[in-house]
């Protein structure tokens, strides 16, 4: 079975530009949750999608945003890039999303630069 | 609120020796407990969780973690290290019962298992 796979893998965008990366799932896994990784921070929590709708968020500013389509495919949005936002992006997949047992399988991440 | 801490930076190990990265974890009622590994330029790999049971979980490649509810603790352990474990390792926790799947993940430890 196909992992986790996210597109594109590496991405450089300037100040003030907008961004969209793309994730699509484990076949058969429902929700889809987003981590932000820098090396100051590590991994922060974004947010996390189940059947199309956004279950959880994280402390990040509204310029992140999300969504997910009915096939569980993944997209989330940077609006206004800042310098700040330069990481490693990393989409997580998990079965069923509704018992908190389930284990996450991460992709391989998007790595933005901005310049 | 919820939190991991993996007190140690690196941990040096010479090929052969046991090897021990470190996890405390702070959160309200009872935890899962899961281990990560991510090589350079990749996404994380799942390595064990801990959901219930047996205090001694058992993972991939030879990896096992020890739950300690006294010591709030989850230590990762492999009894004999192999340069290819060289890598970043990350202890994530989960509330019991929390909506979701979402993660808080420690800062990391960088494993340098030498020849």
């Amino acid at each position: 079975k196909a992992g986790v796979t996210q597109t594109p893998r590496y991405l450089i965008k300037t100040r003030g530009q907008q961004v969209t990366l793309s994730c699509s799932p484990i076949s058969g896994h429902r929700s889809v949750s987003w981590y932000q990784q820098t090396p100051g921070q590590g991994l922060q929590f974004l947010f996390e999608y189940f059947s199309e709708t956004q279950r959880n968020k994280g402390n990040f500013p509204g310029r992140f945003s999300g969504r997910q389509f009915s096939n569980s495919r993944s997209e989330m949005n940077v609006s206004t890039l800042e310098l700040g936002d330069s990481a490693l992006y990393l989409c997580a997949s998990s079965l069923a999303g509704q018992s908190s047992t389930d284990t996450q399988y991460f992709g391989p991440g998007t790595r933005l630069t901005v310049l | 609120a919820q939190s991991v801490a993996q007190p140690e930076d690196q941990v040096n190990v010479a090929e052969g020796n046991p090897l021990t990265v470190k996890c405390t974890y702070s959160v309200s009622g009872n935890p899962y407990l899961f281990w990560y590994v991510q090589y350079p330029n990749r996404g994380l790999q799942f390595l064990l969780k801990y959901i219930t049971g047996d205090n001694l979980v058992k993972g991939s490649y030879g990896f096992e973690a020890e739950f300690n509810k006294s010591q709030t603790s989850f230590h990762l352990k492999k009894p004999s290290a192999l340069v290819s474990d060289s890598a970043l390792y990350f202890c994530a926790v989960r509330r019991m019962n929390q909506a979701g799947t979402a993660l808080i993940f420690g800062k990391g430890t960088t494993l340098s298992v030498s020849s």
